[in-house]
């Protein structure tokens, strides 16, 4: 059962451009939602997080929403750099179980 | 500290063979998960140990596989008589408590399996 859901399997924008990734979920028991980051022959880099309490969070670039009401969170990237090519994974946590979307990759263009 | 550490990062094995992966989690952190990922697919859980302990187990993890922490300090994931389908990427991670804002897991790089 696949709770956690990124229907976009890559994305490509423009060195300076906004990059929107998007995830939608089942479970409205989650209570932490999550953002990875994975480069090639890495394991995946934890990037933000957003508590269910919450509807945005920010970090530098990086800006987490969330819709509970719509069971969907985005990831806003402001301005892209080719240094954030890599695969995007959603994850979202329930009582320290986490599970992952299958993840979307983005190709920032100089 | 330099984070985790998987060994080793490549395992190719015959089918029917047994084999056995290495995690050095992050000294201070007490939890440590197991995940698997196949291609095109999200990590998927597959156990997780706080200290010594192993809390949970996901029904992913046949009585093929077994996964210790003896001392709650590093794990080994073992799979016996491996099948092609358990060709994967297996990933630890690793955490000082729970989950919460700004603070994740941490992963390491992973060893990718392939059964031949």
């Amino acid at each position: 059962d696949q709770q956690v859901k990124q229907n976009s399997p890559s994305l490509s924008v423009q060195e300076g451009r906004i990059s929107i990734l998007n995830c939608d979920y089942t479970n409205s028991m989650f209570d932490y939602f999550l953002w990875y980051k994975k480069y090639p022959a890495e394991g995946p880099t934890f990037l933000i997080s957003i508590s269910s309490i919450k509807d945005k969070n920010e970090d530098g670039r990086f800006t987490v929403f969330l819709n509970k009401s719509a069971k969907h969170l985005s990831l806003h990237i402001v301005p892209s750099q080719p240094g954030d090519s890599a695969v995007y994974f959603c994850a979202a946590s329930e009582n320290n179980d986490m599970r992952f979307g299958a993840g979307t990759r983005l190709t920032v263009k100089p | 500290d330099t984070g985790v550490s998987q060994d080793p990062r490549h395992k190719i094995t015959k089918r029917g063979q047994n084999v056995t992966f290495r995690c050095d989690p992050i000294s201070e952190h007490n939890r440590l998960y197991w995940y698997r990922q196949t291609l095109g697919q999200g990590p998927e859980f597959l156990t997780y140990f706080q200290n010594e302990a192993q809390l949970e187990k996901s029904r992913l993890l046949s009585d093929r596989f077994s996964a210790e922490r003896p001392k709650g300090s590093f794990s080994t994931l073992e799979i016996q008589r491996t099948e092609q389908g358990d060709s994967a990427m297996y990933l630890c991670a690793s955490s000082l408590g729970p989950v919460g804002v700004m603070r994740g897991y941490t992963f390491g790089s992973g060893t990718r399996l392939t059964v031949v």
